[in-house]
């Protein structure tokens, strides 16, 4: 069966750092990745999907990932992290019907 | 207004209630979910409808119920409440034909069984 690990619970990342949150699956076939965000007191929007081809995604505010099959990994990464950035992120395998969310990653970020 | 609505967004109640939670959507989307959230476990899919005449479990169906009275509407039911269903729960829509994967979320609604 499918999952999803984010090893990380909680990163605290100064203003205009970089930031990398990783994410690592398990799936039988090839999977569909995403990755979503849910700021405060509301409900989570898509920021980048992968199905296939260049594993390099770029999304929505910036951010990016890149699927490494041999790692089983699907990392989100942003150059430099704005304090609006501050949220609970979640990695998601598979699709609509059977869809595996990650644990969620929280993100601080530091003035 | 918000493309996904949920009713209410805080309820608390006692063991033993009946508790409905309902979802609706201006987005014109056939597929329509419902998903429970708690704190280090992520979310995991409790029921989902395709369409009006389709329902079908997800990974955690037991305790819960689901209605989908409309193309906009889905409601979920717990029949008798209890503890361990506090938690906040989301519905969430994705269109058809597709698959994309992109789904859109209600903002919540946070269910206290007391």
């Amino acid at each position: 069966a499918q999952s999803v690990t984010q090893p990380d619970i909680h990163i605290t990342v100064s203003e205009g750092a970089s930031l990398e949150l990783r994410c690592n699956y398990s799936y039988g076939a090839t999977p569909y990745l995403f990755w979503y965000v849910q700021s405060p007191g509301q409900g989570l929007q898509l920021l980048l999907k992968y199905f296939s081809g260049d594993t390099l995604v770029q999304g929505i505010k910036g951010f990016e990932a890149e699927f490494k099959r041999s790692q089983s990994s699907f990392n989100l990464r942003k150059p430099s992290v704005h304090w609006s950035d501050a949220a609970e992120y979640f990695c998601a395998v598979g699709v609509t019907d059977d869809m595996r969310f990650g644990a969620g990653t929280r993100l601080t970020v530091k003035p | 207004d918000a493309d996904v609505t949920q009713t209410p967004r805080n309820r608390i109640t006692k063991t033993g209630k009946r508790i409905m939670l309902e979802c609706s959507q201006t987005k014109g989307h056939d597929r329509m979910y419902w998903y429970r959230q708690d704190p280090g476990l992520g979310l995991r899919l409790i029921y989902y409808s395709f369409d009006v005449k389709d329902i079908n479990k997800g990974e955690i169906s037991d305790g819960y119920s689901v209605s989908r009275q409309a193309q906009a509407k889905f409601s979920l039911s717990l029949e008798s409440a209890i503890p361990n269903q506090t938690a906040l729960y989301f519905c969430a829509t994705e269109g058809r034909g597709g698959d994309t994967g992109e789904l859109f979320f209600g903002e919540g609604s946070r269910l206290t069984v007391l």
